[in-house]
């Protein structure tokens, strides 16, 4: 099992390009998220998806947007990127409802804006 | 809204010595989960030790135990014969037992260097 799997592992774009960030899990979780990671801040949660079919904003979700393609796959995508952007960004997956609650998390895009 | 918070932003400790990591979080439920995890310079995120609020012993994992105190809302991780490859990143984390979405609360971590 490959686990969590993100693409790219390092980004870098200049403002107002686009990007999506590519997520899949094979544990057959049926929950997925996406967090930012900032210094100083610990991670922040922008967008997640409890079940295939729906996402839900998180904590910080503007300038993004999210999609749950099937129960594996949840890309985040940034339509104008901007310096304030520049984070390391984290997707996880769990079986929300069950009592394996733990989230599992992929090894992280670094996204540069300049 | 839940918050936790991590009041070291840094600590070092020797090589086989005992360490403790604080952390205190917010919250009006009465059923929760929280969770320490470590990252590496590798920046993987990786869990190290859970608690279930319904639960009053103590987690523990190997090197790594907890002490969760309910009533002071405060969730201790201590780690025992420190080793080098404990170097890393701590968070502690918050989910609610009843909200929908297994949402994770984290804060803002604590770097832990060993040291030989």
């Amino acid at each position: 099992n490959a686990g969590v799997t993100q693409t790219p592992k390092f980004q870098v774009l200049k403002t107002g390009q686009s990007m999506t960030l590519q997520c899949a899990q094979d544990m057959n979780h049926n929950s997925m998220y996406w967090y930012r990671q900032d210094p100083g801040m610990g991670l922040r949660l922008i967008y997640y998806s409890a079940s295939e079919g729906t996402t839900d904003k998180g904590e910080v979700p503007n300038g993004y947007n999210v999609s749950r393609l099937n129960k594996r796959e949840f890309s985040l995508r940034l339509e104008s990127a901007a310096p304030s952007q520049t984070s390391v960004y984290f997707c996880a997956s769990s079986l929300y409802g069950t009592e394996a609650y733990e989230q599992y998390f992929g090894p992280g895009t670094r996204l540069t804006v300049t | 809204a839940q918050t936790v918070t991590q009041s070291q932003p840094e600590m070092s400790v020797q090589e086989a010595e005992t360490v403790t990591l604080s952390c205190t979080y917010d919250t009006s439920e009465n059923n929760y989960y929280l969770f320490w995890y470590k990252q590496p310079p590798s920046r993987q995120m990786i869990l190290v030790i859970r608690q279930e609020a319904y639960k009053q012993q103590n987690a523990t994992e190997n090197r790594f135990s907890v002490n969760f105190q309910k009533a002071a809302k405060s969730f201790s991780l201590k780690i025992s014969d420190s080793q080098l490859g404990d170097t890393a990143m701590y968070f502690c984390a918050f989910m609610g037992a009843m909200e929908y979405g297994n949402k994770l609360v984290f804060g803002a971590g604590t770097i832990l260097r060993v040291k030989s």
